[in-house]
C-alpha cells in the first residue's frame, strides 16, 4: 500500500531556479493538497485541488504554481525559488475534499534548501 | 492571523503518566476537529477527531475533549509512552488549517 507517494525526498536549489515536487496517491481519492511545514507555524496550506480539473488558492500561495495532471497526480511548482521557499513540502489526499470528518493522508514530506 | 493556536511548542512528561496537549481556536463556525501526530521524517497521520456535536471522543489510550464555549480542545494521552514521542497538531476541517504543533517527549 504505497498511499501518497512524494518526489523527490531532498533537493537543494539555488535561488531563481525552478523545479516540480511530484506527488501521486493510489486511493482512489477526489481531493489532494499541497502544505508546508515551517517551526513554529505548522502546517499552511498552499494550494488544493478538490477534484480533477480543479484547484484552489490556499493560505500561502505566492511563489507556487499547481497542476492536477489527473486524478491520481498533483504537482507543485517553483518557477523562481527564493529562501523563503526553503521549506518542508508535504502532499496530501482526502476521499471527496466535501465532508468535514474526512481525514488526510500525507505523504513523507520532501526537504527543500533554497541557498 | 492563527485561527488554530497550540500555545505550547514542548511536553515532557514521565511514561505512564498523563499528557495533555490542548488547542485553542477562534472560529466559532468550525465543526470538527482532528489531531494528527508527526514522527521525524514522515508525513502526519491521523490519530483522533471530535464533532462540535460531541464534548469528548475517546480511542483506547486517546481522549479529545471540546469546550465550545471557551473554544477550546485537548487531547489526553493515558499512559504516555515512549513511542508516543512525536509532534502532535491539531487542525480544524473547515478549511483544513492546522496548529503550530506540540512537541511531546515521553521520557522512559
Amino acid at each position: 500500500n504505497a498511499g501518497v507517494t512524494q518526489t523527490p525526498k531532498f533537493q537543494v536549489l539555488k535561488t531563481g531556479q525552478s523545479m516540480t515536487l511530484q506527488c501521486a496517491q493510489d486511493m482512489n481519492h477526489n481531493s489532494m493538497y499541497w502544505y508546508r511545514q515551517d517551526p513554529g507555524m505548522g502546517l499552511r496550506l498552499i494550494y488544493y485541488s478538490a477534484s480533477e480539473g480543479t484547484t484552489d488558492k490556499g493560505e500561502v500561495p505566492n511563489g507556487y504554481n499547481v497542476s492536477r495532471l489527473n486524478k491520481r497526480e498533483f504537482s507543485l511548482r517553483l518557477e523562481s525559488a527564493a529562501p523563503s521557499q526553503t521549506s518542508v513540502y508535504f502532499c496530501a489526499s482526502s476521499v471527496t475534499g466535501q465532508d468535514y470528518n474526512e481525514k488526510l493522508f500525507f505523504g513523507s514530506g520532501t526537504q527543500l534548501s533554497v541557498l | 492571523d492563527q485561527q488554530v493556536k497550540q500555545n505550547s511548542p514542548s511536553l515532557s512528561v514521565q511514561e505512564g503518566r498523563i499528557s495533555i496537549l490542548n488547542c485553542d481556536y477562534t472560529n466559532s463556525m468550525f465543526d470538527y476537529f482532528l489531531w494528527y501526530k508527526k514522527y521525524p521524517a514522515e508525513g502526519p497521520t491521523f490519530l483522533i477527531s471530535i464533532s462540535s456535536i460531541k464534548d469528548k471522543n475517546e480511542d483506547g489510550r486517546f481522549t479529545v475533549f471540546l469546550n465550545k464555549s471557551a473554544k477550546h480542545l485537548s487531547l489526553h494521552i493515558v499512559p504516555s509512552q515512549p513511542g508516543d514521542s512525536a509532534v502532535y497538531f491539531c487542525a480544524v476541517s473547515h478549511d483544513m488549517r492546522f496548529g503550530a504543533g506540540t512537541r511531546l517527549t515521553v521520557k522512559p
